[in-house]
């Protein structure tokens, strides 16, 4: 079974810049979460997504970061304009069934902002 | 508002004997708890969970232990082996009016010395 892909791994971008990553999840899977981890910090959520409706925006800052699941499969996070303090691994997370079912996740995307 | 916590960052065991890591939790909605682990330039992958209405879960090496009362929860690994070096994330969801709240704490990164 193919894990969750994300990609690119890897980000370097100046301030005010734009960036976008993608994910794609475990087939069938029809939850899916992006994630922001800061170095030293555990993972917080930005945003989870029920096929392709948002169940949880509520910590996503929303006058720079947007996020869409069309289709209800693969998903883009982008952010614009970037700051600073963007700077972290974006992790994207998929489960299926049960919300208390484990989250599979993708290596995670290191975005370095300049 | 830090509601689930990992006090200690790092943690050393020598091969062998005995790991436990600990986390604390404010919330007492909170209902199900899972222990992630997290190698360097990977994504978290799951480990074990134990719902509120049990005090222990076993599997194989790792057993989670909860203490509802002092909103306490500890991953025992035994024995310790050098692969097990990484960094270990508990998490806590709760329910409320249907959606799930998924939330991280912040690591204890643990080194097993051969």
């Amino acid at each position: 079974e193919a894990g969750v892909a994300q990609s690119p791994r890897y980000k370097i971008i100046e301030k005010r810049q734009s960036v976008a990553f993608w994910c794609n999840p475990i087939s069938g899977h029809a939850t899916l979460y992006w994630y922001q981890q800061i170095l030293g910090q555990g993972p917080k959520l930005l945003i989870q997504f029920q096929n392709n409706g948002v169940v949880d925006d509520s910590q996503l800052p929303k006058d720079r970061f947007s996020a869409e699941r069309l289709k209800g499969v693969d998903s883009t996070l982008k952010i614009q304009p970037a700051k600073l303090e963007d700077s972290a691994v974006y992790l994207c997370a998929s489960s299926s069934g049960n919300p208390r079912n484990e989250q599979f996740f993708g290596p995670g995307t290191r975005l370095t902002v300049l | 508002d830090q509601q689930v916590k990992q006090n200690s960052p790092s943690l050393s065991v020598q091969e062998g004997r005995i790991s436990i890591l600990n986390c604390d939790y404010t919330n007492s909605m909170f209902d199900y708890f899972l222990w992630y682990k997290k190698y360097p330039a990977e994504g978290p992958t799951f480990l074990i969970s134990i719902s509120s209405i049990k005090d222990k879960n076993e599997d194989g090496r790792f057993t989670v232990f909860l203490n509802k009362s002092a909103k306490h929860l500890s991953l025992h690994i035994v024995p310790s082996q050098p692969g097990d070096s990484a960094v270990y994330f508990c998490a806590a969801i709760r329910s409320t009016s249907g959606t799930y709240k998924y939330i991280f704490g912040t690591g204890t990164r643990l080194k097993v010395l051969a």
